[in-house]
């Protein structure tokens, strides 16, 4: 348990709502990150962060921002939901050995 | 264009029996291979991986063999258990040096008892 966790855990929006997803982590990793899950593409990075305030675009950025104004939170925005954004949200941190990157429980959003 | 490939959607094994789980990659770069395991309604979980200077990393009843000159890397499971149904992801780091993961599109296996 690396102690991520991300809130909400389920959330229905309607599109063109502004949505933002929450990634907590308690043990002060430098690096974060969040992927979409989506059935016939594995894991896309969206956006990462490698430090407060420094962030950088993914594979699948369009339509999401993001802001990590302290060490544990790094949050992500859909500024104007689209239908296409409806997907399981995962974010990551880090930590140990190498590369290897721990995963929150997800998020998983609905956009009608 | 996908720089690691998982060409199996699927697979189903016996309980007992091995699972092989195989992955592909294109990027002659990647010099470290990550496996994650995902249950459905949880966050994929870390499982083995390998460093390119080796061509084997074991743990338990896991082992990862790597496949350099054919840019190929498998996932063996002896015995397979029905808790080790779950969807398998390979990944590999961007570049080399505290970079995002680039992930396989996954593999999901059953296994049957």
């Amino acid at each position: 348990d690396a102690g991520i966790t991300q809130s909400p855990r389920h959330k229905v929006t309607e599109t063109g709502t502004p949505v933002t997803l929450r990634c907590h982590q308690t043990e002060n990793h430098r690096y974060m990150y969040w992927y979409r899950q989506d059935p016939g593409h594995g894991l896309r990075l969206i956006h990462y962060s490698y430090g407060v305030k420094d962030t950088d675009k993914g594979e699948v950025s369009d339509g999401y921002s993001v802001s990590r104004s302290k060490t544990e939170d790094f949050l992500l925005t859909l500024e104007s939901a689209t239908s296409s954004q409806t997907s399981v949200y995962f974010c990551a941190i880090k930590a140990g050995a190498q590369e290897t990157q721990y995963f929150g429980p997800g998020t998983r959003l609905l956009v009608l | 264009d996908q720089q690691v490939k998982q060409n199996s959607p699927s697979l189903s094994v016996q309980e007992g029996r091995i699972s092989i789980l195989n992955c592909d990659y294109t990027n002659s770069m990647f010099d470290y291979f990550l496996w994650y395991k995902k249950y459905p309604a949880e966050g994929p979980t870390f499982l083995i991986s390998i460093s390119s200077i080796k061509d084997k990393n074991e743990d338990g009843r896991f082992t990862v063999f790597l496949n350099k000159s054919a840019k190929h890397l498998s996932l063996h499971i002896v015995p397979s258990q029905p808790g080790d149904s779950a969807v398998y992801f390979c990944a590999a780091p961007m570049n080399s040096g505290n970079t995002p993961l680039v992930f396989g599109k996954g593999t999901r296996l059953s296994v049957i008892a």
